[in-house]
C-alpha cells in the first residue's frame, strides 16, 4: 500500500516551453502533497506544499509564477514548470502524506531543458 | 532554519563489515526523523522512521537511533552486503506544524560495499 506514482519519469524539452509533471497517490487519499527538487550531487530541497483545493505554499526562493502547482483532488497534484530554462534541469520528486505521520515518495521525474 | 548534516559524505568498506552513518540536525524541535536509501537516478526508499518520542527503530540489519536533545541520529548497518551500496539520506520533519510540513534533508552518505 501507500504507492505514489509520477508521470513522466523523464522529459526533455526546449528552452522556453512549459512542462507538466503529475503526482498521483494510487491507493490512498493524500491530505497533503509536497514537491522537492534535487540538483546533481545535492540533496533534496522542498519547493512547495500543497493541500487539495487550496493554494500551494512555496518555500523561500521558489518562484510561484514559474512553478505552478495544482492540487485538484486528494489523489492528484501537478507541477508545471513554465518557460523552462536549462537551469531548471533537475530531478523533481513528489511525496504524499495521509496524515502527519509519514510521507510516501514518488519515483521522481528527470527534467532536461535544452 | 533547520540544517541537517551527514557524516561521512562517502564511505567505502569491504563486504561483511558493520558500519555507522551519522546525521545531525540543528533544531531539536522535530516531529520525526527518517532514513532513506536512494539508488543512482532513482527515487527514495524509506528505511526507518523514528518519531520524536522514540529512541530507536530496527528493521532487519538496520538500526536507527535518535537523540533528539543532542540533535543526532545514527544508522547502523550490520553485516554489509554489496547490495547495500547506495546513497543514504537522513531527513527531519519539523515539529512546529504538527508534523504537516515538508522534510529537510541532509546531503547524504554515498556508501560503497566492496565485494
Amino acid at each position: 500500500g501507500a504507492v505514489v506514482s509520477q508521470h513522466p519519469s523523464w522529459v526533455i524539452c526546449k528552452s522556453g516551453t512549459s512542462v507538466k509533471i503529475e503526482c498521483r497517490s494510487l491507493d490512498f487519499q493524500a491530505t497533503t502533497m509536497f514537491w522537492y527538487r534535487q540538483f546533481p550531487k545535492q540533496s533534496l530541497m522542498l519547493m512547495a506544499t500543497s493541500n487539495e483545493g487550496s493554494k500551494a505554499t512555496y518555500e523561500q526562493g521558489v518562484e510561484k509564477d514559474k512553478f505552478l502547482i495544482n492540487h485538484a483532488s486528494l489523489t492528484l497534484s501537478t507541477l508545471t514548470v513554465t518557460s523552462a530554462h536549462p537551469e531548471d534541469s533537475s530531478f523533481y520528486i513528489c511525496s504524499a502524506a495521509i496524515d502527519s505521520y509519514e510521507q510516501y515518495f514518488g519515483p521522481g521525474t528527470r527534467l532536461t531543458v535544452t | 532554519k533547520q540544517e541537517v548534516t551527514q557524516i561521512p559524505a562517502a564511505l567505502s568498506v569491504p563486504e561483511g563489515e558493520n558500519l555507522v552513518l551519522n546525521c545531525s540536525f540543528t533544531d531539536s524541535a522535530i516531529y520525526n526523523l527518517q532514513w532513506f536509501r536512494q539508488d543512482p537516478g532513482k527515487g527514495l526508499t524509506s528505511l526507518l522512521l523514528i518519531q520524536s518520542s522514540q529512541r530507536e527503530q530496527t528493521s532487519g540489519r538496520l538500526n536507527a537511533s535518535l537523540d533528539k536533545s543532542s540533535g543526532r541520529s545514527t544508522l547502523y548497518i550490520a553485516a554489509s552486503q554489496p547490495g547495500d551500496s547506495a546513497t543514504y539520506l537522513c531527513a527531519v520533519r519539523p515539529g512546529s506544524g504538527g508534523g504537516a510540513d515538508g522534510l529537510t534533508f541532509g546531503k547524504g552518505t554515498h556508501l560503497i560495499i566492496q565485494p
